[in-house]
């Protein structure tokens, strides 16, 4: 099994600041790497895919990097509506693993 | 429009069964792979278990190997996970999801309780 670990665990940022997380996977995954974002009692909502294409609707302040095992997701200016919990999901074998989590916090 | 609605979540005591079901719209549902994922009460995302389009291929976590099943009826657009041998670690809101990769469209979960 893949094994997905998210860093820092909390990151507090004021609403303007650039946002830097990261998600690393225990054996290279490629490019098969998916971010997600969950606000409290929602559905996780895709960000970006493949690891840098963003999905539909999805604002350009989030963008994805990174390959093989490691990954980044940068917001370059938090809004208010960006805090969240966000999550790294691999698919590029079975099972899917997510990682556990990065929460952005209001500073 | 595209809408995943899971139902047949309940409180189930340990040991019972229970079968969800995701009633899919708004796309052609026999030409994608559909997944379960779960998630239980303050914590993080879980892969459960994929299917393939035509139900030929099934994937699981180990954690629900030999316990849950995930099938799919393409006549009648519905997709199945049913639960056997349920355990309290397996309480969670559970959300049906398209595809097997990356997941666009999810559903708003059902919630399964196990508890005595």
């Amino acid at each position: 099994e893949i094994v997905m670990t998210q860093s820092p665990v909390t990151l507090s940022v004021s609403p303007g600041e650039r946002a830097t997380l990261s998600c690393r996977a225990s054996q290279s995954v490629g490019s098969s790497l998916a971010w997600y974002q969950q606000k409290p009692g929602q559905v996780p909502r895709l960000l970006i895919y493949g690891p840098s294409t963003r999905a539909a609707g999805i604002p350009a302040r989030f963008s994805g990097s990174g390959s093989g095992t490691e990954f980044t997701l940068t917001i370059s200016s938090l809004q208010s509506e960006d805090f969240a919990v966000y999550y790294c999901q691999q698919y590029n074998d079975w099972p899917r693993t997510f990682g556990p989590g990065t929460k952005v916090n209001i500073k | 429009e595209v809408l995943l609605v899971e139902s047949g979540g309940d409180l189930v005591q340990p040991g019972g069964s229970l079968r969800l079901s995701c009633a899919p719209s708004g796309f052609i549902f026999s030409t994608y792979r559909m997944t379960w994922v779960r998630q239980a009460p303050g914590k993080g995302l879980e892969w459960v278990a994929t299917i393939k389009e035509d139900g030929s291929e099934k994937y699981y976590v180990d954690s629900v190997k030999g316990r849950f099943t995930i099938s799919r009826d393409n006549a009648k657009n519905s997709l199945f996970l049913q639960m056997n041998s349920l355990r309290a670690e397996d309480t969670a809101v559970y959300y049906c999801a398209r595809g097997g990769s990356m997941h666009t469209y999810w559903g708003q979960g059902t919630l399964v309780t196990v508890s005595s």
